[in-house]
C-alpha cells in the first residue's frame, strides 16, 4: 500500500515569502506528525496531531509556523514570511496511535535564499 | 519530562566487527522504546521497538537492542557490522501517559569501515 506521501521534495524560496508544505499520511492513520532535520542536527519535533484531540503544538519554533490537518488526513504545514534558519528538511510522519510506529515520509527539502 | 540521549556524535567500526550504538532515556513510568534508521537522501524507516516482554528485541537487517530498567538503557547492537550498515540512527521513547509523544534523541552516524 501507499506510504507517506510528501510534497514537494524541493522548495526553494526566497526570504520573506510563504511556503506550504503538504503531508499525505497513511489512509487509516490517526496520529500525524511533522518534525524539522537540519544539517547536522537531530530530529526536532514540531507538532502532532491525534484523531480529533486539539493538536500538540509545543514544538513550533515561533508563530511564522502552523499546520493544520483537514478531515484527519492530510496536512499541511506553513511558514510565513520565511528566514534563512527556516531551511531544513521538513519530515511528517503517521502512526495508528500515540504508541505505534511512526511511518516517516521522504521529507521536503526547504532552500530559503 | 521526557528526554532521551544518544552520547555519541558517531561511531566508527571496522566491517565484521561488533557494534553498538548508545541511548539513555528518562520517563516516568514505562517506556515505550524505538530505533530508526536513516540512509542517506531518505527518509527514516523503523527498525525495532520494546514495549514490553523480553528485554532483548530483535529487529530488521539482524540489528537488536536490549532494554536495561535500571541503566535506563536502549543500546542497539549487532554482532557484525557490514558497510551497508553505515547510516544515521535515531533512539526514541514514549512514556505510557496518553499525552505523552514520542521524543528522538539526536542521532549518531554510523561508519562502517571496510
Amino acid at each position: 500500500g501507499a506510504g507517506v506521501s510528501q510534497s514537494p521534495s524541493n522548495k526553494v524560496t526566497e526570504k520573506g515569502k510563504d511556503v506550504e508544505l503538504r503531508c499525505d499520511p497513511i489512509s487509516g492513520h490517526t496520529a500525524l506528525y511533522w518534525y524539522r532535520q537540519s544539517l547536522g542536527q537531530g530530529l526536532e519535533f514540531l507538532i502532532y496531531f491525534q484523531g480529533n484531540s486539539a493538536p500538540d503544538k509545543s514544538g513550533l519554533p515561533s508563530d511564522r509556523f502552523s499546520a493544520e490537518r483537514t478531515g484527519g488526513s492530510v496536512s499541511t504545514l506553513t511558514i510565513q514570511r520565511t528566514q534563512q534558519e527556516d531551511s531544513a528538511v521538513y519530515l511528517c510522519a503517521s502512526s495508528l496511535g500515540l504508541k505505534n510506529i511512526q511511518y516517516f515520509g521522504a521529507g521536503t527539502r526547504l532552500s530559503v535564499l | 519530562a521526557q528526554s532521551v540521549a544518544q552520547p555519541e556524535d558517531q561511531v566508527n567500526v571496522a566491517e565484521g566487527n561488533p557494534l553498538t550504538v548508545k541511548c539513555t532515556y528518562s520517563v516516568s513510568g514505562n517506556p515505550y522504546l524505538f530505533w530508526y534508521v536513516q540512509y542517506p537522501n531518505r527518509g527514516l524507516q523503523f527498525l525495532l521497538k520494546y514495549i514490553t516482554g523480553d528485554n532483548l528485541v530483535k529487529g530488521s537487517y539482524g540489528f537488536e537492542a536490549e532494554f536495561n530498567k535500571s541503566q535506563t538503557s536502549f543500546h542497539l547492537k549487532k554482532p557484525s557490522a557490514l558497510v551497508s550498515d553505515s547510516a544515521l540512527y535515531f533512539c526514541a521513547v514514549r512514556g505510557m501517559n496518553r499525552d505523552d509523544k514520542i521524543i528522538f534523541g539526536k542521532g549518531t552516524r554510523l561508519h562502517i569501515l571496510p
